[in-house]
């Protein structure tokens, strides 16, 4: 199967401060890569769609500003949550498409901000 | 609009066997997945259709009726590690991923 690791795993930081959670396909490459955040006890909500040297795609409702997507590589995206505040804890979830339809999810990040 | 439906919650009993309904309207298919998550931990990949008929995969089948819009999966033998919510997600026509809200899958000794 295929891999896709994301790190850190679970982050605390403080209000204010900025946090980058990196998401990486480790035995493919990916020319598009997906992010999502879950609340508790909900869905996974679809953040913005990156692809490979262009810029990344917000679902309506996401702050493009906020949330930083560079997709520099074809096996790492990265999201970058900006001036973070608390209502911006949640889990974070990357998943990278191999050829058209095959997708594989990271393990998650749990993003705390006090 | 795109809508997937799938129960929100169901009860079985460890050792039966239970089969979880996803049925969906979206713009064009490209096929359908069925994800295991337990909570706290991301999506695990499960089953993917993209054809009519069941595809089984030891415990686990996933069964697609395009005309339909429906599919199913399988769960037989159940286990109690089996408790998880089960998300069914189907491709539209621009290769997107929609999403069910999932199908919470409560197994009781």
């Amino acid at each position: 199967g295929a891999v896709v690791s994301q790190h850190p795993s679970w982050v605390i930081c403080k209000s204010g401060t900025s946090v980058k959670i990196e998401c990486r396909s480790l035995d493919f490459q990916a020319t598009t890569m997906f992010w999502y955040r879950q609340f508790p006890k909900q869905s996974l909500m679809l953040m913005a769609t990156s692809n490979e040297g262009s810029k990344a795609t917000y679902e309506q409702g996401v702050e493009k500003d906020k949330f930083l997507i560079n997709h520099a590589s074809l096996t790492l995206s990265t999201l970058t949550v900006t001036s973070a505040h608390p209502e911006d804890s949640s889990f974070y979830i990357c998943s990278a498409r191999r050829g058209d339809h095959e997708q594989y999810f990271g393990p998650g990040t749990r993003l705390t901000v006090t | 609009g795109q809508n997937i439906d799938q129960p929100t919650e169901m009860t079985a009993t460890e050792g039966a066997i239970v089969q979880i309904n996803c049925t969906y309207q979206t713009s064009g298919f490209n096929g359908l997945f069925w994800y295991q998550q337990h909570a706290g931990e991301a999506p695990t990949f499960l089953s993917y259709n993209v054809l009519d008929g069941l595809e089984e995969k030891g415990r686990f089948s996933s069964f697609l009726s395009r005309s339909k819009g429906y599919s199913y999966l399988l769960l037989k033998e159940l286990q109690m590690k089996d408790s998880a919510s089960y998300l069914c997600a189907v491709i539209d026509s621009n290769y997107q991923l929609i999403w069910g809200a999932g199908t919470k899958l409560i197994i009781k000794p």
